[in-house]
């Protein structure tokens, strides 16, 4: 059973680029969590989605982001006009459940960095 | 609100010795714990969890946990340490209502011989 997937792993973008981060849950698993860790800076949440609903976006930047979880396919994290404070490693979790007692379990990340 | 503190950033010790990652966390409600691993560039691995019952915790590779409602605490506890533990670990706390975790800062673990 393969675990999260992501990628890339490591994405490079100019500033004004719009930077596409993928991720696929496991299998069976329809909960989708987007974290992002900054440099010296633990994980701070950005996203929650079910397929094809936003649940919660409590820590998502009002500007600039977005993120879709489609009937099919992966769960998409979206930046758009990147900047420099954007630079740091995404990562994604899954479970299988929404309930708070089910582990989530974490994908490798995607770390972007912005020249 | 919740919150995570973790007291330590880096935490160095010899292979062999034992060690404690602190963490401290903060809920007006009843929380479900968890303690994280991070090897370098790699994601986040599940080490152990409290949910309810036992507040005494163990992974399958040594390291034990207790939840101590009173101190509002959850330290990560290890006897020996071996060079292979050498990674970052986090602390997280999520409650009942909540969907999601929240995150401490992270403590730096760096055994050597």
């Amino acid at each position: 059973n393969a675990g999260v997937m992501q990628n890339p792993r490591h994405l490079v973008r100019r500033r004004g680029q719009e930077a596409r981060l993928r991720c696929s849950p496991m299998k069976g698993h329809s909960h989708v969590y987007w974290y992002r860790q900054l440099p010296e800076e633990g994980l701070k949440f950005m996203v929650y989605l079910q397929k094809e609903n936003i649940i919660d976006e409590s820590g998502m930047p009002k500007e600039r982001f977005s993120a879709e979880f489609p009937k099919e396919g992966p769960s998409i994290l979206r930046i758009q006009q990147v900047v420099r404070g954007d630079s740091a490693a995404y990562f994604c979790a899954s479970s299988p459940q929404r309930e708070a007692t089910d582990t989530q379990y974490f994908g490798p990340g995607t770390r972007l960095t912005v020249l | 609100a919740q919150s995570v503190t973790q007291l330590d950033s880096q935490v160095p010790v010899f292979e062999e010795a034992p060690v404690e990652l602190r963490c401290n966390y903060s809920s007006s409600v009843s929380v479900y714990l968890f303690w994280y691993v991070q090897y370098p560039n790699q994601g986040l691995q599940l080490l152990l969890k409290y949910l309810s019952g036992s507040t005494l915790v163990e992974s399958i590779n040594g390291f034990e946990a207790e939840f101590n409602k009173s101190q509002t605490s959850f330290h990560l506890r290890k006897p020996s340490v071996h060079i292979s533990d050498t990674a970052e670990y986090f602390c997280a706390v999520t409650s009942v209502g909540y969907s999601t975790l929240t995150f401490g800062k992270g403590t730096m673990l760096l055994v050597s011989p």
